[in-house]
């Protein structure tokens, strides 16, 4: 059964970059897309971005400016990174498995708040 | 940029059928999917490709997606399935959720 973990420090400074990683266990990263996506509190679902194994990203294209999404296929991991942060950035950080055009298995998501 | 619409809310008594709709230009030319969001727990996909149903998802979750509607229905509507609900399509490479849908069952 695959699960996916977020991890990464779950305070940022306004301006700092946010780093997140998203371990998968219980099936090879070097199958399907793995995506990023986050939700601020009380709102609603806002995608950020995809990677394959190979390194293919794809961002959405309001965030693109400042999204990194990168992939450690010997770990078994990916990871997230955003710049410049602002207290619009706080939201639940979830990592997600794209499986076709459906997100079929979530993380349990991670507070991320942007403040000083 | 895309956008999939919503009604913020729905109410349905227990044991009717709740049909949530999700509206965008030419949404019924793209898959569409459906997600449940219980309070502070992470979405669960119920409906991909617009009408599919990923194992574990009861039988009274159906979808459907024509023009430009796709909607969720839930038969037999029962007090756990109140939760928040997102559609959620591709676009040009991007994938935009619908804002949400709170169900509610009373």
């Amino acid at each position: 059964q695959v699960q996916l973990q977020e991890s990464g420090p779950g305070l940022v400074k306004p301006s700092e970059t946010l780093s997140l990683t998203c371990t998968v266990s219980g099936d090879s990263i070097s199958t399907y897309y793995w995506s990023w996506i986050r939700q601020p509190p009380e709102k609603g679902l806002e995608w950020i971005g995809y990677i394959y194994y190979t390194g293919s990203t794809n961002y959405n294209p309001s965030l693109k400016s400042r999204v990194t999404i990168s992939v450690d296929t010997s770990k078994n991991r990916f990871s997230l990174r955003l710049s410049s942060v602002t207290a619009a950035d706080t939201a639940v950080y979830y990592c997600a498995r794209r499986a076709g055009d459906a997100f079929d298995v979530w993380g349990q998501g991670t507070m991320v708040t942007v403040s000083s | 940029s895309y956008e999939l619409t919503q009604p913020p809310s729905v109410s349905v008594s227990p044991g009717q059928t709740a049909s949530i709709t999700c509206s965008g230009d030419k949404l019924g030319d793209k898959y569409a999917c459906w997600y449940q969001q219980k309070p502070g727990q992470s979405p669960v996909l119920v409906i991909y490709q617009d009408s599919k149903r990923p194992s574990g998802i009861p039988e009274r979750f159906s979808g459907s997606n024509s023009g430009s509607t796709a909607t969720l229905t839930i038969s037999g509507t029962q007090a756990m399935d109140e939760a928040d609900y997102y559609c959620q399509a591709w676009e040009s490479g991007t994938a935009e959720f619908g804002g949400g849908t709170k169900l509610t069952v009373l």
